[in-house]
């Protein structure tokens, strides 16, 4: 059974431009979670999405978006880029949801912004 | 607003001993705790899911408890291997939110 796949794996972006990420839960799961990961904040809640809905949204700016689509993949894009995005973006899926089920978290997507 | 904290931020121990991991959470109310673990530059393993109702998980040498009265979960690990070393975090799921909130990690490292 294949895990939760991100792509890319690694990024290199400028200033001011904009990015997507994708990622593929396991089958079966239709919960979708994404995640930031930096030295100094450590994990942050990002944004959560089943069945096509974002249920919440975590204290970032409205750079920062995402969504789902019918087969549960999910996408997430951050417009005008700053050098603070660089981080380690991590994507969890589980069953249900990410309270009631064990979530599964994929290898991430390396952000570099310069 | 729920907060976790693990302690110590790192470890440092000899190969074969066993050890503790320590995470506090501010508010009782959550639905579960998982704990993960996660390699330099990699995503996180989860190792163990506790539902609320639950005291404790077992697999392999991992062992986890949960005592949500007193906000405290612990993760044993017995007989550690150098392959263990990693940093290992809890995670809380908050009740009335669909997020999971986490600790900033205990880094371990288990000397040959």
């Amino acid at each position: 059974k294949a895990g939760v796949t991100q792509t890319p794996r690694y990024l290199i972006k400028t200033r001011g431009q904009q990015v997507t990420l994708s990622c593929s839960p396991i089958s079966g799961h239709r919960s979708v979670s994404w995640y930031q990961q930096t030295p100094g904040q450590g994990l942050q809640f990002l944004f959560e999405y089943f069945s096509e809905t974002q249920r919440n949204k975590g204290n970032f700016p409205g750079r920062f978006s995402g969504r789902q689509f019918s087969n549960s993949r999910s996408e997430m894009n951050v417009s005008t880029l700053e050098l603070g995005d660089s981080a380690l973006y991590l994507c969890a899926s589980s069953l249900v949801d990410s309270l009631n089920t064990e979530a599964f978290f994929g290898q991430g997507t390396r952000l570099t912004v310069v | 607003k729920q907060e976790v904290t693990q302690i110590p931020a790192a470890l440092s121990v000899p190969e074969g001993e066993n050890l503790v991991l320590n995470c506090s959470f501010t508010d009782s109310a959550i639905y579960n705790l998982q704990w993960f673990r996660q390699d330099p530059g990699k995503g996180l393993t989860s190792l163990l899911l506790i539902q609320s109702s639950q005291r404790e998980q077992t697999s392999g040498r991992l062992n986890a408890s949960l005592d949500k009265s007193s906000g405290r979960s612990t993760l044993y690990i017995a007989a550690s291997q150098p392959g263990d070393s990693a940093t290992y975090l809890c995670a809380v799921g908050v009740q009335g939110a669909q997020k999971l909130v986490f600790g900033q990690g205990t880094r371990l490292t288990i000397n040959p």
